[in-house]
């Protein structure tokens, strides 16, 4: 399979705390996406980040990418009851027409008051 | 901007019949859209991929009789499920992506149900 792997599986944590989901991939790319699903919902996408670009910040998110490593993490700062979803990492050889994303197996993370 | 739309939102049908997954972007053009399914508390699997104009390529194991994908214009693109079966009963997601842009936006997805 081709398909990511999302390291927890699982995460609970309390609001305020910090939350950290970490991805490896299989593939070479040419960028890697985090994605959010709430329950029974559709995909937003969070942020993307390039196979020359090491580090990213959008707001509370900070990603990193390690492409020696094939892996990648997000981190969610402060967390908020709000944040609870499942994320998911996807990678894209983006080839033009014929790219398409391979999602790793997700992290459902639970952030309780 | 850049929103994509599924219609229906969730379809109930019986066994035999065939279901039809709308998926619409509003106010971009999609050159090309993506199909996917989700069963419960797993990830996304990639159905096919479909560019306007031209036939739809599936992924391995995906029966292109069955799942039957038409993508008339850079704005629709349809997914009918043919002679359903319970083990059709899932998640069914789009996505839609321009010709030079990275990122797919997804649709709000279609939760299929067949008795």
């Amino acid at each position: 399979s081709q398909q990511g792997e999302e390291d927890p599986q699982a995460l609970s944590i309390q609001e305020g705390e910090n939350a950290t989901m970490n991805c490896s991939y299989k593939t070479s790319i040419n960028n890697l996406q985090w994605y959010r699903q709430n329950s029974g919902r559709g995909l937003v996408h969070l942020i993307l980040i390039r196979s020359n670009e090491r580090e990213k910040h959008s707001g509370r998110l900070r990603v990193t990418l390690d492409t020696s490593k094939k892996s990648s993490s997000l981190l969610i700062t402060a967390s908020r009851a709000a944040d609870t979803a499942s994320y998911f990492c996807a990678t894209d050889p983006y080839t033009g027409t014929a790219s398409k994303l391979t999602f790793g197996t997700g992290t459902r993370l639970q952030v309780t008051l | 901007g850049a929103v994509v739309s599924q219609h229906p939102s969730w379809v109930i049908c019986k066994s035999g019949t065939s279901v039809k997954i709308e998926c619409r972007s509003l106010d971009f053009q999609a050159t090309t859209m993506f199909w996917y399914r989700q069963f419960p508390k797993q990830s996304l699997m990639l159905m096919a991929t479909s560019n306007e104009g031209s036939k739809a390529t599936y992924e391995q194991g995906v029966e292109k009789d069955k799942f039957l994908i038409n993508h008339a214009s850079l704005t629709l693109s349809t997914l009918t499920v043919t002679s359903a079966h319970p083990e059709d009963s899932s998640f069914y997601i789009c996505s839609a992506r321009h010709r030079g842009v990275e990122t797919q936006y997804f649709g709000p997805g279609t939760r299929l149900l067949v008795l």
